[in-house]
């Protein structure tokens, strides 16, 4: 069954430590996104990556981290320097070119106390 | 640099209530255009898109959604919403780069 996979659903972390969120894909899509969805503000672009081994900051970067090593896996590291790092992050996939539509995964709900 | 802004960020209807929701977007370039769905409890999935020719196109469960290029405008339409169609409904605009940029959501309550 082809699709994008995230875990862990739900994720808590203490205030100043790092926690990496895993994107799975078996969709053999070249280009993988990270979006984070607060209410009342959509979906904003932290990382994406068109190619393996090269990835490019979105509007909200700062505080993250990510890596391409493979064209299945992109993810993403929420680093102690990440302000307000509760949200609920999604993670995205297309075929790489125009007129491609992205795949969605679950998200991962993250919760910082 | 482009964007998306969409004008209703709640709307509650009646079953049977037609519905239109706007979006427009900026960008200097020929663009792809898109509404997503998400269902409470379920991922985002694509309720249509589009790319070019008829600017009047169809999606799924009933959607559709009208390109007017001189309005910069994509606005999502359903002639009778269900109450299955409670969700929130995403545009998003994909320009010369295609990386896909979303608007804030619209947050629809249909009451059967």
């Amino acid at each position: 069954d082809g699709g994008i996979t995230q875990s862990p659903k739900y994720l808590f972390r203490k205030e100043g430590q790092n926690v990496t969120l895993s994107c799975e894909q078996n969709l053999n899509h070249d280009a993988m996104y990270w979006y984070r969805q607060d209410p009342g503000q959509g979906l904003r672009l932290i990382y994406y990556s068109q190619i393996v081994n090269d990835f490019q900051k979105g509007d909200i970067a700062e505080g993250y981290s990510v890596s391409r090593e493979k064209k299945e896996s992109f993810p993403l590291t929420v680093t102690s320097a990440q302000k307000n790092p509760t949200a609920f992050y999604l993670c995205a996939s297309s075929s790489s070119g125009n007129h491609a539509e992205a795949f969605f995964g679950q998200g991962t709900r993250l919760t910082v106390v | 640099a482009q964007s998306v802004s969409q004008h209703n960020h709640h709307v509650i209807l009646s079953e049977a209530a037609s519905l239109e929701l706007g979006c427009n977007y900026s960008y200097g370039g020929t663009v792809n255009l898109f509404w997503y769905v998400q269902y409470p409890g379920q991922h985002l999935q694509l309720l249509l898109k589009y790319f070019s020719g008829d600017p009047l196109v169809k999606g799924i469960k009933g959607f559709e959604a009208e390109f007017i290029k001189s309005k910069f405008s994509f606005n999502l339409r359903k002639p009778s919403v269900q109450w299955s169609d409670t969700a929130e409904y995403f545009c998003a605009v994909q320009g010369g780069s295609y990386i896909p940029t979303f608007g804030r959501g619209t947050s629809l309550i249909v009451h059967p």
